[in-house]
């Protein structure tokens, strides 16, 4: 079935390193990839999106890549900060009006 | 411009009952989504309407219902409950386009049943 799943549950880095969160999906007529952060008590949040036809996108801090021969997506997060402990979920719109969601990584920013 | 708003954020229910949650999306979205979040797991895709119209739903029993509205606001409706509906239920909207755009989430109504 279509699923979305995260390598690591958790992932712990010092403050300043740089962080890297996998995802593998398994749709690959998927076009459209989206990483969202959840911070506790709240909805998740939209991060960077990628479309099928790139493998790389940047943006503030962070960049999406993504790798369609082995269906893979990673988030980079420069020079992490305490804020940005929280969990990150992958996702992958399927089919255009259905987005699923991996099952999540927790990031822990040691100070 | 006001967000997703969610109602109730909390909520307690017994065995058997049901519950009735709303969503009102941002405006000018058509499209309403919503997601069952359970701890340790990621945000089950329950359905999605646009236009008063539910155009996909997923892997859930028929005790889970929506409704869209014509103001574009959502409803979702979970009778007989059961202990394992216990979960965050989020409500994401966006403009309606298929296949791009953010969701953009309410912060949930959780559901406590006992």
């Amino acid at each position: 079935g279509e699923s979305v799943g995260l390598h690591l549950p958790t992932l712990s880095v010092q403050e300043g390193d740089n962080s890297i969160i996998n995802c593998a999906y398994s749709n690959s007529a998927s076009d459209y990839f989206i990483w969202y952060k959840q911070e506790s008590g709240k909805g998740p949040q939209f991060i960077i999106d990628i479309r099928s036809n790139m493998d790389k996108r940047q943006g503030q801090r962070v960049t999406v890549l993504l790798n369609k021969t082995v269906k893979h997506l990673s988030l980079q997060i420069a020079a992490t900060q305490p804020g940005d402990s929280a969990v990150y979920f992958c996702a992958e719109n399927t089919g255009g009006f259905k987005t699923i969601f991996g099952a999540g990584t927790r990031l822990f920013v040691k100070a | 411009k006001a967000g997703v708003t969610q109602t109730p954020r909390y909520l307690i229910k017994t065995r058997g009952q049901q519950v009735t949650l709303s969503c009102s999306p941002i405006s000018g979205h058509r499209s309403v989504s919503w997601y069952q979040q359970t701890p340790g797991q990621g945000l089950q895709f329950l359905f999605e309407y646009f236009s008063e119209t539910q155009r996909n739903k997923g892997n859930f029993p028929g005790r889970f219902s929506g409704r869209q509205f014509s103001n574009s606001r959502s409803e979702m409706n979970v009778s007989t409950l059961e202990l394992g509906d216990s979960a965050l239920y989020l409500c994401a909207s966006k403009r309606g386009q298929p296949n791009t755009g953010e969701l953009f989430f309410g912060e949930g109504s959780r559901l406590t049943v006992l």
